[in-house]
């Protein structure tokens, strides 16, 4: 089956950029999707077809895709962006979605 | 506006069958499918199944398959999920997602429900 792999934690500074990784096998031939979560509450998509934000995400969210690595990064961080992140695709050969591990991102 | 709205918390015990509701609004239920995610606590996202609620076609993670059923009530825009044989490791937060996607190359799920907490214990 598909494997997502996301490292567990990332921190940054305040006004950094974070890069939040998903590998999995030649992931750029499927679309990334990824979600964020705040402690208590339901997960919030904040990018979509790897690169697109939904209406109402800061465009200090961005996503990439390329290879075997897909990356959510947030530019100029802010301490409300701090939460758990995971990245999705669909494995069309069992028509399953497939969840990252997700990764736990701090502001310093 | 669009919402995803789940029936409350349950307590049950272990052997025993839960249902969870999951009522749409704000969009026509029959256009996008209704998937089902849990989360233990401390543990990441675990992707249950999903339905089409137009076709009622159906798919599972492998793990749920023949422990938990999906179905609906498009009179209502309601999708429930009902899982039996509960045991203390299904205790997890519940939720319900709006799905969109080709079943190709992509497929994501652009709204929430807010979880419901299901505790399994003796």
């Amino acid at each position: 089956s598909y494997v997502l792999t996301q490292p567990p934690s990332v921190s940054v500074a305040p006004g950094k950029t974070a890069r939040i990784t998903c590998g999995g096998n030649n992931i750029a031939s499927k679309s990334v999707h990824w979600y964020q979560q705040k402690p208590g509450q339901a997960p919030v998509l904040v990018i979509y077809y790897d690169s697109d934000r939904p209406s109402g995400i800061p465009e200090r969210f961005s996503g990439s895709n390329s290879g075997n690595t897909a990356t959510l990064t947030i530019s100029r961080v802010e301490a409300g962006d701090e939460a758990d992140y995971y990245c999705q695709v669909w494995d069309s050969s069992r028509d399953h979605v497939i969840f990252g591990g997700g990764t736990k991102l701090t502001v310093l | 506006q669009v919402q995803l709205v789940q029936s409350g918390a349950e307590v049950k015990k272990p052997g025993a069958s839960v249902k969870v509701s999951c009522k749409a609004s704000g969009y026509t239920f029959t256009s996008y499918d209704v998937n089902w995610v849990r989360q233990a606590t401390g543990q990441g996202l675990e992707w249950m199944g999903w339905m089409n609620p137009n076709t009622g076609n159906i798919g599972f993670a492998q793990k749920f398959q023949g422990r938990v059923t999906i179905t609906r009530n498009t009179s209502i825009s309601t999708a429930y999920m009902e899982m039996s044989s509960l045991r203390s490791e299904d205790t997890a937060v519940y939720y319900c997602a709006r799905g969109f996607g080709d079943y190709d190359n992509y497929y994501y799920m652009d709204v929430w429900g807010k979880g419901t907490t299901v505790t399994v214990s003796s």
